[in-house]
């Protein structure tokens, strides 16, 4: 089976801007989950969906937001970036309670 | 939020030297996950344990869940170059998310 796979790799971004990342799971996986990674805080969940439903949200504010289509791709986007929003954004897939993650996304906000 | 404290934060060591990294918490979990995670790429799961006092082992790593199965280790024989990474482990946290500790950064060298 392929991999979890998220597009794209690397971002740079402005402040102010927004941005959308995507998320392709394992075959036949219905739940997503979005992490965020950061030095000083490891990984954060942001949230997870299941059959196009939020089921569970982190503690960001809600300039994080996600969705999740029929096929179970999901996306993310963050709106009026800040400074302090570059992290690795991480992706995960899961068929019952083992998550299995993605790359990430590098975003740098300058 | 269920908090998961790994110690040590960073490890240097030689190849072939053994090391055991842990990850202690005092909220119980039904089942503690282990990824190794390189730099730029997402984490890979390498184990889960579910009954408190459980060992598995995955060639030179042995990894095992508390009797009171609110903490784990990790312990490597003889480390490889390639055992070099960050060292996650991960319980459940409310609905579908993963708590995550902030990690082991761990450095073989030759």
């Amino acid at each position: 089976k392929a991999g979890v796979t998220q597009t794209p790799r690397y971002l740079i971004k402005t402040r102010g801007q927004q941005v959308t990342l995507s998320c392709s799971p394992i075959s036949g996986h219905r739940s997503v989950s979005w992490y965020q990674q950061t030095p000083g805080q490891g990984l954060q969940f942001l949230f997870e969906y299941f059959s196009e439903t939020q089921r569970n949200k982190g503690n960001f504010p809600g300039r994080f937001s996600g969705r999740q289509f029929s096929n179970s791709r999901s996306e993310m986007n963050v709106s009026t970036l800040e400074l302090g929003d570059s992290a690795l954004y991480l992706c995960a897939s899961s068929d019952y309670y083992e998550q299995y993650f993605g790359p990430g996304t590098r975003l740098t906000v300058t | 939020t269920q908090l998961l404290e790994q110690s040590p934060q960073f490890l240097s060591i030689q190849e072939g030297e053994n090391l055991t990294v842990y990850c202690n918490s005092s909220s119980v979990f039904s089942s503690l996950q282990w990824y190794r995670q390189e730099p730029g790429e997402g984490p890979v799961l390498l184990v889960t344990v579910v009954t408190g006092g459980e060992v598995k082992k995955l060639k030179r790593l042995t990894f095992q869940f508390g009797d009171a199965r609110k903490d784990s280790s990790l312990h490597i024989t003889a480390a490889q170059p390639g055992d070099t990474g960050l060292y996650l482990c991960a319980g459940e946290g409310s609905g579908y998310a993963l708590n995550f500790g902030k990690g082991t950064s761990l450095l073989v060298t030759p």
